[in-house]
């Protein structure tokens, strides 16, 4: 089973519209847990990272939530944009090991005029 | 531009070929790592540098991968005997701490590799 879980694992929203991706994890202990977006055939560009102690990180209209109690963290996209069309893949830092990262699959997000 | 260069961007190759991907990471940093990913996953993990010591590599690294970070700078991914399950990007990523410091760590835009 993959220690990071990301649902829903594709959407589809109106340019303008907000949308919510989610992100739980089991990994534990963790030191950080970064948000990530990947245009297709792109490599993966960082939108937030945020430590355990964190509840809220913004980065222009992303906004990502993390409660570390119930292990689950939320990108908020705020008035999307078409160029917003992309994946968007959560990472959780291992506690343990130098280079450990944790990936999910990604919400796949297309943004439709 | 993360400032992470990988060349070269795509390549096919036919099967039982070898191929060799480079990586330039950013100048100052010296942690070093390599991913691959297919479609619809997220990255998998193949093998770390910290300066030019290979620190770790993953078991999906098979004896035919071989990596090499010779002056702890540039960056070399060699496949050799390529399979069709090989077909993957290959992705580099460089930081300057490890992923519990917090800081960022900077993909390149990856290595497109079809084995035909």
């Amino acid at each position: 089973k993959n220690q990071v879980e990301q649902s829903p694992q594709s959407l589809i929203i109106l340019e303008g519209k907000n949308c919510t991706l989610q992100c739980n994890y089991t990994v534990s202990p963790f030191s950080n847990l970064r948000w990530y977006k990947q245009d297709t055939g792109r490599g993966p560009v960082s939108l937030t990272i945020m430590t355990f102690s964190e509840n809220t990180k913004s980065n222009g209209r992303y906004t990502a939530t993390l409660d570390a109690d119930t292990k689950q963290s939320s990108l908020h996209i705020t008035a999307s944009q078409l160029s917003d069309s992309a994946s968007y893949i959560c990472v959780v830092s291992l506690v343990y090991g130098n280079n450990r990262l944790a990936f999910g699959k990604g919400n796949q997000v297309v943004v439709i005029p | 531009d993360t400032g992470v260069s990988q060349d070269p961007r795509h390549k096919i190759t036919k099967r039982g070929q070898n191929v060799t991907f480079r990586c330039d990471p950013i100048s100052e940093h010296n942690r070093l790592y390599w991913y691959r990913q297919t479609l619809g996953q997220g990255p998998e993990f193949l093998t770390y540098f910290q300066n030019e010591a290979q620190l770790e590599k993953s078991r999906l690294l098979s004896d035919r991968f071989s990596a090499e970070r010779p002056k702890g700078s540039f960056s070399t991914l060699e496949i050799q005997r390529t399979e069709q399950g090989d077909s993957a990007m290959y992705l580099c990523a460089s930081s300057s701490f490890g992923p519990r410091d917090g800081n960022t760590i900077y993909f390149g835009e990856g290595s497109w590799l079809t084995v035909v």
